[in-house]
């Protein structure tokens, strides 16, 4: 089953605007992840948080986790037309282990150039 | 050894037929994980191998399905008596039971029973 829900489901945006996306889950969690799919192809990792950490930077990438609203956002500055793609949140309860990781739906980023 | 390899890319098969994936792993990495993606879902878990034991199923994982990781290099999963409801996504990932970090997925296998 679904952890959690990203809002927006769908976003569009101009190139060079910033692109926001949240994440709620529902369990307590080791860590939270990003990853950006391009149509038919498979995940990308972008950005690990873990709980004690409250903000992450990478390149463009902002993400801040919340754990008391167990909620997280994640931040694409300067948009482009190639971060056109499915961006989901993905929640890890154990440390990688024998559950995995549980994805939410996922926000569909549409950059327009 | 680049990343995450997934065949066939693409398999269409007939209702009731059986059909069998490969997925080699990046070398380092002793967990493989499958999970499966339908249209505008994210991916679910499906079974979970640490070298070559099988730790965890979902109970997504009908008795049709099995899977194996022999010698815990590459892995198989099989689906027996293929449905339409099994046509998606097969995603494949493996990561590093040593390294905190993020999984490494293959580009999948999509599979459509017709």
């Amino acid at each position: 089953s679904q952890q959690g829900e990203e809002d927006p489901q769908a976003l569009s945006i101009q190139e060079g605007e910033n692109a926001t996306m949240n994440c709620s889950y529902k369990t307590s969690i080791n860590n939270l992840q990003w990853y950006r799919q391009n149509s038919g192809r498979g995940l990308v990792h972008l950005i690990l948080i873990r709980s004690n950490e409250r903000e992450k930077h990478s390149g463009r990438l902002r993400v801040t986790l919340d754990t008391s609203k167990k909620s997280s956002s994640l931040l694409i500055t300067a948009s482009r037309a190639a971060d056109t793609a499915s961006y989901f949140c993905a929640t890890d309860a154990f440390g990688g282990g024998a559950d995995g990781l549980t994805f939410g739906k996922g926000t569909h980023l549409i950059i327009q150039p | 050894d680049t990343g995450v390899s997934q065949n066939p890319r693409h398999k269409i098969t007939k209702r009731g037929q059986n059909v069998t994936f490969r997925c080699d792993p990046i070398s380092e990495h002793n967990r493989l994980y499958w999970y499966r993606q339908t249209l505008g879902q994210g991916p679910e878990f499906l079974t979970y191998f640490q070298n070559e034991a099988q730790l965890e199923k979902s109970r997504l994982l009908s008795d049709r399905f099995s899977a194996e990781r022999p010698k815990g290099s590459f892995s198989t999963l099989e689906i027996q008596r293929t449905e339409q409801g099994d046509s998606a996504m097969y995603l494949c990932a493996s990561s590093s039971l040593f390294q905190l970090g993020g999984y490494t997925f293959g580009s999948g296998t999509r599979l459509t029973v017709v």
